[in-house]
């Protein structure tokens, strides 16, 4: 456990579901992000909030819908996806980007999506 | 894009060798990380190196930094098979909010 939990740890969804990634911190961490890992692809970046605010928005497709109520939680809506968005998703968090304090990103253990 | 690019993609070695992957990247950064990824699961951050420090040592664990040529290498000494995983170097341009850019990453087998 690394103090980043991803809900549910496997999903497989159609493409007419709607469906929401979860991501949970008690680490007291003001920065999430999500990442998409594709196979033989490096890890993309998909979003970043900090202190609950959006800061990045890569260029992701709407059917991808970040939401961030508070700094603990992470939310990642999915909806008319395709078979293309089947991947693993990473939530990290991190402290003090770049500051004094940074220590990197701690990892969920990553949310496992299929789309049929 | 792409920032870091690791080298070799395959590394494949016996027990208690070391094993060295490298790193390069294309602009300026804050600092690079190396983190470890076992099979389908999340990444585990193994150790940061800012962009004013040359080398750093945790454990069995060295990384160097040549901000001159932007190339990073993580040394893994007297390997063991726990070790085997797939290792990503990680770079903060430090103006991003956080942002890591990741490379492709190394596939390291350790054969008992």
């Amino acid at each position: 456990e690394t103090g980043v939990t991803q809900t549910p740890r496997h999903l497989v969804m159609g493409m007419t579901n709607k469906k929401s990634l979860k991501c949970e911190q008690h680490l007291g961490h003001n920065a999430m992000y999500w990442y998409k890992q594709s196979a033989k692809k490096p890890l993309e970046l998909m979003f970043v909030y900090n202190f609950k605010e959006q800061t990045e928005n890569n260029s992701v497709p709407s059917r991808f819908s970040p939401e961030c109520p508070n700094s603990s939680h992470l939310f990642l809506h999915l909806h008319t996806l395709q078979p293309e968005d089947s991947a693993l998703y990473l939530c990290a968090s991190s402290q003090g980007a770049a500051g004094p304090v940074y220590r990197g990103y701690t990892f969920g253990s990553g949310t496992r999506l299929t789309v049929v | 894009s792409q920032q870091g690019e690791e080298d070799p993609q395959a590394l494949s070695i016996q027990e208690g060798e070391n094993a060295t992957m490298n790193c390069s990247y294309k602009t300026s950064i804050n600092n690079l990380q190396w983190y470890r990824q076992n099979s389908g699961r999340g990444l585990v951050h193994l150790i940061l190196i800012r962009s004013n420090e040359r080398e750093k040592h945790s454990g069995r664990l060295r990384v160097t930094l040549d901000t001159s040529k932007k190339s990073s290498s993580l040394l893994i000494t007297a390997s063991r098979a726990a070790d085997t995983a797939s290792y990503f170097c990680a770079t903060d341009a430090g103006n991003q909010g956080g942002k890591l850019i990741f490379g492709q990453g190394t596939e390291l087998s350790v054969k008992p």
